[in-house]
């Protein structure tokens, strides 16, 4: 099983309000990650979970902040969105992140998000 | 630095036609390198992937050979399907850096009946 899931599948917010995305993974995967997608452009590299601590975060604005409450879950909470956030936000998780090594990515579906 | 270049679409194929996508990629060391494609109104899914060079990928009916000589990951199908339609995206990531998957611009690919 390669499932990742993450809800909600949409979600409309306006600029001042605060929302959170939610990811989740049973294969066990101990590194996990947030992604941002525009229209027909690549995914774009957000945040890093490795063993439940952030490892990597790609100067992204304050108003994006990720969890990562067990090994098995990743939440992005919203506060304070621009327009311009509107995106699909992918979350993916791979077996582990240790240096020297590569471990592919599985993606959940993700959460199309506009921003009123 | 690390990049990945893919050739522009859209690609429009009819059903049964060969399909090549074009990659090539800039990193040092060895990286690993992968297939990604994403359906309409989807996530990303991985195809198939390569390691090492002269490794060959292969998932569906698609191929592709780590060409470290050329610096290349063309993504190839014999015959296309019209559930081929989609996006695809070669990506690889650096050597020592397992974190960091770099993607291409994505090629859109639609297959005609």
């Amino acid at each position: 099983d390669t499932e990742v899931t993450q809800t909600p599948k949409h979600l409309v917010m306006g600029m001042t309000n605060k929302k959170s995305l939610k990811c989740e993974q049973h294969m066990g995967h101990r590194a996990m990650y947030w992604y941002k997608q525009k229209a027909k452009k690549p995914p774009e590299l957000m945040f890093v979970y490795s063993y439940e601590k952030l490892s990597i975060n790609e100067s992204v604005p304050s108003r994006f902040s990720p969890e990562c409450p067990n090994s098995s879950l990743l939440n992005l909470h919203l506060h304070a969105l621009q327009p311009e956030d509107s995106a699909l936000y992918l979350c993916a998780s791979s077996q582990d992140l240790l240096a020297g090594m590569t471990y592919e990515q599985y993606f959940g579906p993700g959460t199309r998000l506009t921003v009123t | 630095g690390n990049s990945v270049t893919q050739m522009e679409g859209p690609v429009t194929l009819s059903e049964e036609a060969f399909l090549t996508i074009n990659c090539t990629y800039t990193a040092t060391g060895y990286p690993s390198l992968f297939w990604y494609v994403q359906y309409p109104g989807e996530g990303l899914q991985l195809l198939l992937k390569a390691t090492k060079a002269d490794d060959k990928g292969s998932n569906k009916g698609f191929e592709a050979t780590y060409r470290k000589e050329t610096t290349s990951f063309h993504l190839e199908k014999g015959s296309v399907q019209v559930s081929d339609s989609a996006v695809y995206f070669c990506a690889l990531i650096p050597y020592n850096q397992g974190g960091k998957l770099i993607f291409g611009q994505g090629t859109e690919l639609s297959v005609k009946p």
